[in-house]
């Protein structure tokens, strides 16, 4: 059964970088993509950007400047940086493994989401 | 940006009855849109893939359908647990995006 699971600090400052890990149990790492999603309050989800299982990475035209995905195959987990934090970053961080059937993508399983504060 | 416009955004309804949710894309996503269940403090949960395929586990209760621009999730006789929220997402395009959700009460 896999698992996943977000940590890291809950209260960023403006202007510094917000840093999540996903730690995934119970499967390999290295034979899927995966991705990072965030919920604002009373917003629908946004997604953030995924690495593949290749190691490439694709995000969100509205934040790519700012992220940085990547997969630590040897620790079993990967990670999140979102540079230049604002207020506007304040969100439920959700990480999730990506399913593909022919060329679609899925997230057939997701973390349960760990709050990230912007705030001074 | 595809955008995703799920309707409704709540309904009302009783334990064993039919519901329909319904998102619409504002183009053709050729297939590519999921259906994702999530409870409160919860891990969302993936019903349906790529429109239609049910994903492991669930219940034979849900079902997708849909083609072009239109999709829909159907809940075929509403259990005491399906009352929560649902959403829909596309991965046709990137940015991937999300359909802002709907909250099935308890009338």
């Amino acid at each position: 059964q896999v698992q996943l699971q977000e940590s890291g600090p809950g209260l960023v400052k403006p202007s510094e970088t917000l840093s999540l890990i996903c730690s995934v149990s119970g499967g390999s790492i290295s034979r899927y993509s995966w991705t990072w999603v965030r919920q604002s309050p009373g917003k629908a989800m946004e997604w953030i950007g995924y690495v593949s299982d290749s190691g490439s990475t694709t995000s969100n035209p509205s934040l790519s400047s700012r992220v940085t995905i990547s997969v630590d195959t040897s620790k079993t987990h990967f990670s999140l940086r979102l540079s230049s934090v604002t207020a506007a970053d304040t969100a439920v961080y959700f990480c999730g493994r990506l399913g593909l059937v022919g060329t679609a993508y899925y997230l057939d399983h997701w973390g349960h989401g760990t709050l990230v504060t912007v705030s001074s | 940006d595809i955008q995703l416009t799920q309707s409704p955004s709540s309904l009302a309804a009783s334990v064993g009855d039919r519901v329909t949710i319904t998102c619409r894309a504002s183009q053709r996503i050729n297939g590519h849109l999921n259906w994702y269940q999530h409870k409160p403090g919860k891990a969302p949960e993936l019903l349906i893939y790529a429109t239609s395929n049910l994903q492991s586990g669930v219940p034979s209760g849900f079902s997708g359908a849909g083609s072009g621009a239109e999709y829909s999730l159907t809940i075929n006789s509403l259990r005491p647990e399906d009352f929560t929220t649902y959403f829909c997402q596309q991965t046709y395009r990137t940015p991937w995006t999300f359909g802002q959700g709907t909250k099935v009460e308890v009338k």
